[in-house]
């Protein structure tokens, strides 16, 4: 199956401080997204992303669609406590004609921690 | 507003017993997705489901379990003859429509440990 390489595994930072990961596949894919993932929850939406090259924020968050549809990162400012948690990216999958499905496949995790 | 939700949050069995998780997606959504997580590992595909239907399983072990999505009642994952590798959280999605453009709103997780 289609593989998503995630880094960094884990990152320990103070409050206040920027944040960026990112998210490499060797295929393309038309759609990336960023989910957050709390202990013990199921994780959460943050950023859905259509378009090569497309930047899109949510409030502190952003993120990036790379131009070769191959990669992805997210950014996080002025980071505070609530921001710990498992960030995971994901691609949407398409079937053999293009048409996307409904599988997500998902990279491994960056585990943010963050010291007050 | 409910969100997908999912039972039991954890349920324990031996090996050898049968496992049934239970989703129920959000009102209005006709599209579920199974996902199971390994400690500190990723979410993995399971399935895909549409009322009645089985869209894409490929992500389902060949043997010991299923699914299913009925006209009425939640969906439900089956996992029979359990054994100590099934033990992971199980995560339900759904979306209101095929594939949800990737937007698929998950469930808290059935916490499954097999003794």
């Amino acid at each position: 199956g289609q593989q998503l390489n995630q880094s960094p595994q884990s990152m320990f930072i103070q409050e206040g401080e920027d944040v960026s990961m990112n998210c490499t596949s060797s295929s393309i894919f038309n759609t990336w997204l960023w989910y957050k993932q709390d202990p013990g929850e199921g994780p959460v939406l943050l950023i859905a992303l259509y378009k090569a090259g497309e930047l899109t924020s949510n409030g502190r968050l952003t993120a990036q669609f790379g131009i070769t549809r191959k990669d992805s990162f997210l950014n996080i400012s002025a980071s505070i406590p609530s921001d710990v948690g498992i960030y995971f990216c994901a691609v949407l999958e398409a079937n053999a004609g293009g048409t996307s499905y409904g599988k997500l496949t998902f990279g491994q995790g960056t585990i943010l921690t963050v010291h007050p | 507003n409910a969100g997908v939700m999912q039972n039991p949050r954890h349920l324990v069995r031996r090996r050898g017993q049968e496992a049934r998780l239970r989703c129920s997606p959000m009102k209005g959504h006709s599209h579920v997705y199974w996902y199971r997580q390994l400690p500190e590992e990723g979410l993995k595909f399971m399935v895909y489901l549409q009322k009645e239907n089985i869209i894409d399983e490929s992500g389902m072990p060949k043997e010991r379990f299923s699914a299913e999505f009925p006209k009425e009642g939640p969906s439900i994952l089956r996992i029979q003859q359990v054994v100590r590798g099934d033990s992971a959280a199980y995560f339900c999605a759904s979306s209101p429509a095929k594939g949800g453009r990737g937007k698929q709103f998950f469930g808290p997780g059935t916490r499954l440990t097999v003794l």
